[in-house]
């Protein structure tokens, strides 16, 4: 298994302002990934993030809005660039795990709501 | 593209009682399905894998079930407890991808 951290654990923003959140994990991975969950929606990847590469984005997504790091094997953060009300969502790092890296595990989230 | 349906979206149960949740999936060429526990406000737990040469996976009081060709899979829980009231998330993995397609959940509330 991993043990997943995230900060900040909840945020209340301003319309045009941006916040980063961070993901830490307990081991080094290969991968990193990025979810959004809209309120009463399931969960949707934005992004994948591999070390030493540029995250690889999902449609409907791109870079400008959520730029993505990834310096090292156990950690990551995800931007919400120029925020508005509909980015009001909670935002999940997962990693894979296992023999067989295909188990994943989810951080506890962070709640952003935007105003 | 893979779409991921969880029927029914909230079920509400006396303690005690047996129960079986629905998940179905509309492309069968999966790696894997996993399914997730979420509380409120709060991440996700992963409960049980079933890779897709696999029919059924058990832990405790939880068995979830995999009909590959039919694109169907069921958590059952037995026994179920008021600790068990969350809402239940199922994904699937498809073959060739790193990333997991979820449903939108079903709510789970045992009454004591």
């Amino acid at each position: 298994s991993a043990v997943i951290s995230q900060k900040p654990s909840r945020d209340i923003c301003q319309r045009g302002t941006s916040l980063t959140i961070q993901c830490q994990v307990d081991s080094q991975v290969t991968m990193m990934f990025w979810y959004r969950q809209q309120p009463g929606q399931s969960l949707t990847l934005i992004a994948t993030a591999n070390q030493g590469s540029e995250a690889t984005y999902e449609s409907g997504f791109v870079i400008d809005k959520f730029p993505i790091s990834r310096p090292n094997l156990t950690f990551s953060t995800l931007t919400v660039s120029n925020m508005s009300p509909e980015d009001s969502s909670i935002y999940l790092c997962s990693v894979e795990v296992g023999a067989a890296a295909d188990t994943q595990y989810f951080g506890p989230g962070t709640r952003l709501t935007v105003l | 593209k893979q779409e991921v349906t969880q029927i029914p979206a909230a079920l509400s149960v006396p303690e005690g009682e047996n129960l079986v949740l629905n998940c179905s999936f509309t492309d069968s060429a999966i790696y894997n399905l996993q399914w997730f526990r979420q509380d409120p406000g709060k991440g996700l737990t992963s409960l049980l894998l079933i890779q897709s040469s696999q029919r059924e996976q058990t832990s405790g009081r939880l068995n979830a079930s995999l009909d590959k060709s039919s694109g169907r899979s069921t958590l059952y829980i037995a026994a179920s407890q008021p600790g068990d009231s969350a809402t239940y998330l199922c994904a699937v993995r498809p073959s060739g991808s790193e990333k997991l397609v979820f449903g939108k959940g079903t709510k789970l509330t045992v009454n004591p």
